[in-house]
């Protein structure tokens, strides 16, 4: 049963750069599935940020690609979101999830979340 | 990009009847539509993918159809714990997939 659980600061200031970890348990990441991110600002939907494949090829949401870096770590299985320059308008839960490999983007795994604010 | 448009924005039902959710899409995605269900506090779970195949463990009262542009999800007959947040997702376009804004069935 694979497990997924985001890891990082609760607060990050405008303008400062907003990294995430998610370990993945119960499944290895380079066995047939790519990685990905969803966020979920308060009391709203849910918003598509990117994904990345084990090899490290990583595909992102055109809205955020110019501030967003996702990264993969085999060794340690898990993988890891930047997203710069942030505003308030980056708050959000911000979600690790397991998807579908090469467009089969369906979402069968979650991790529980994790609130990131950003403020002052 | 495609827009995922879900009607109603909330839905009253009472517990033993029928629900039914609705999902359309700005340009075909042929099946590649996927729901979700969210309770509060809780990340989101995959119902169906296919617009129509349950995800395991999904029991037989949810139901999706469709294809296109227009999908429809059915919950035949409400349980307690049916009463939840549900997402229509399109994987249609890779990899800029998009989610609808959501329905939020309630107790009538």
């Amino acid at each position: 049963q694979v497990q997924l659980q985001e890891s990082g600061p609760g607060l990050v200031k405008p303008s400062e750069t907003l990294s995430l970890t998610c370990g993945v348990s119960g499944y290895s990441i380079t066995t047939g599935y790519d990685w990905g991110w969803i966020r979920q600002p308060p009391g709203k939907g849910l918003e598509w940020i990117g994904s990345i494949h084990h090899s490290g090829v990583a595909y992102y949401n055109s809205s955020l690609k110019s501030r967003l870096t996702l990264s993969v770590d085999t060794s340690k299985n898990q993988f890891s979101l930047k997203l710069s320059s942030v505003t308030a308008a980056d708050t959000a839960v911000y979600y690790c999830a397991r998807v579908g490999h090469s467009g089969y983007g369906v979402i069968d795994s979650w991790g529980q979340g994790t609130l990131v604010t950003v403020s002052s | 990009e495609i827009v995922m448009t879900q009607s109603p924005a909330t839905l009253s039902v009472s517990p033993g009847e029928r629900a039914t959710l609705s999902c359309r899409a700005s340009q075909s995605v042929s099946s590649n539509l996927a729901w979700y269900q969210q309770k509060p506090g809780q990340a989101p779970s995959l119902l169906m993918s296919g617009a129509s195949t349950r995800a395991t463990g999904i029991p037989a009262r949810f139901s999706g159809t469709g294809s296109g542009t227009e999908f429809t999800l059915t919950i035949s007959s409400l349980q307690s714990e049916d009463f939840a947040l549900y997402y229509c997702q399109q994987y249609s376009s890779w990899p800029s997939y998009t989610f609808g804004q959501g329905t939020k069935l309630e107790i009538k």
